[in-house]
């Protein structure tokens, strides 16, 4: 079954950091492109990161860039997001989604076909 | 950083309704568009991907159009479990940003 489970969301303070999992299954990471998408409390979604397939390009939206990182252990087959120097406005459900295959055409805009659950992060001041 | 901007924020309708969605990016993204629908307390799902063309899925009654700056969502014979909110999304250089929904409610 194709999936993506996300894990590692919590309550912090200010300023402190979490590592975000997402662990994908029947698929491998190294297939597909994967995302982060994050959705405020009664907000839309916002696009946050960005990894290529072959773990060498990561993009961030200009919100996070600068504070979060993104790596990978393609043993386990899992992506992690690396949320740092959080802010209260970066309270939200933070969710994993699988993009483009990476024998499709870049010119192709295939979009996020599988979405995990999500896991919650709430920043407190 | 291209901006998309979705009208009409809400929009009441019947089943059996027609509903037709926008979705209009600051600059040009060509046929770079994704329709995705959530209904409360569920995930994103994909619908449409490359502006027209059908997720895996997804039925016929639900088709993409538009290219450039200009797209629409349109939702034929509204079924009651069509009833949700409704992101368009769009990728250029690597950089990707949604647009801030559609709610379409039962009228």
């Amino acid at each position: 079954q194709v999936q993506v489970v996300e894990s590692g969301g919590g309550v912090v303070q200010s300023g402190k950091s979490l590592r975000l999992s997402c662990e994908a299954s029947g698929f491998s990471i190294t297939d597909h492109a994967m995302h982060w998408v994050r959705q405020g409390p009664g907000k839309g979604l916002e696009w946050v990161a960005f990894l290529s397939h072959d773990g060498s390009n990561k993009y961030f939206s200009n919100s996070v860039e600068g504070r979060f990182a993104l790596s990978r252990d393609t043993s386990k087959n899992v992506v992690f997001l690396h949320v740092n120097s959080l802010r209260t406005e970066d309270t939200a459900d933070y969710y994993c989604a699988r993009g483009e295959s990476r024998s499709l055409p870049y010119s192709t805009f295939y979009g996020a076909d599988v979405w995990g659950q999500g896991t919650a992060v709430a920043v407190s001041s | 950083e291209i901006v998309l901007t979705q009208s009409p924020d809400t929009l009441s309708l019947s089943p059996g309704d027609t509903a037709t969605l926008s979705c209009r990016a600051s600059q040009g993204i060509r046929s770079r568009l994704a329709w995705y629908q959530q209904k409360p307390g569920q995930t994103p799902r994909l619908l449409i991907y490359h502006a027209s063309e059908r997720a895996a899925g997804i039925p016929a009654r639900f088709s993409g159009g538009g290219s450039g700056t200009a797209f629409t969502l349109t939702i034929t014979s509204l079924e009651p479990e069509d009833f949700a909110v409704y992101f368009c999304q769009q990728r250029t250089d690597w950089h990707y940003s949604f647009g801030q929904g559609t709610k379409l409610e039962i009228k």
